[in-house]
């Protein structure tokens, strides 16, 4: 089973900065297998990115998804209020899914 | 409109058995693969299961292996996850998706499900 570990828990920043968010898989992943989630409090997780890079029908542009291999990020280029949640990223292998830990990103 | 409405759950002791619902609207079921997502009170989220279309292929996770069970019906375009021999750790929201290739892109509104004497 592929081990996926998001980090930081918690980034405190303010509106307006860059958050840059980990997951880190514990065997190497196929880039088309990634995907990152948002979720607000009281609300059902939301798609952001999959194939690793690749925004979801309406996603803003400043959500960015990268990397390759064991290594992936999840970029919010300039933080709006509305994208103070939890991002969880998921890979699929060998028909069975798992999820990040997950990492809140709060307002400082 | 697309749509997925899961219901069926509640409080329930433990070792009893529920069947949670997902009635799917603006496509159907058997042309796609579905998915159960869970999310124990202020923890993060766990994947549960999922059925592949075509031949209905299942998997579980190794945490309900054995107690779980996910189906559909066609003709209800309505999936189900029975659980049986609940346990305290099964207390959670748990929600249905659409597993489309290799990322969820539709979830429902999830529904919860309390494990108590």
């Amino acid at each position: 089973e592929i081990v996926l570990t998001q980090s930081p828990g918690t980034l405190s920043l303010s509106p307006g900065e860059r958050a840059t968010l980990s997951c880190r898989a514990s065997q190497s992943v196929s880039s088309s297998f990634l995907s990152w989630y948002q979720q607000k409090p009281g609300q059902a997780p939301r798609l952001l990115i999959h194939d690793a890079s690749t925004r979801a029908s309406g996603i803003p542009d400043r959500f960015s998804g990268s990397g390759s291999g064991t290594d992936f990020t999840l970029t919010i280029s300039r933080l709006e209020p509305e994208d103070f949640a939890v991002y969880y990223c998921q890979q699929y292998g060998r028909s069975l899914l798992t999820f990040g830990g997950g990492t809140k990103v709060e307002i400082k | 409109e697309v749509q997925l409405v899961d219901t069926g759950g509640g409080l329930i002791q433990p070792g009893g058995s529920l069947r949670l619902s997902c009635a799917v609207s603006g496509f159907t079921v058997n042309a796609n693969d579905m998915s159960w997502v869970r999310q124990a009170p202020g923890k993060g989220l766990e994947w549960v299961s999922v059925i592949y279309k075509g031949d209905d292929t299942t998997y579980y996770a190794d945490s309900v292996k054995g107690r779980f069970t996910i189906s559909r019906d066609n003709s209800k375009n309505t999936v189900y996850l029975q659980m049986n021999s609940l346990r305290a750790e099964d207390q959670a929201i748990y929600y249905c998706t659409r597993l489309h290739y290799y990322y969820m892109d539709i979830w429902g509104k999830g529904t919860t499900v309390t494990v108590s004497s």
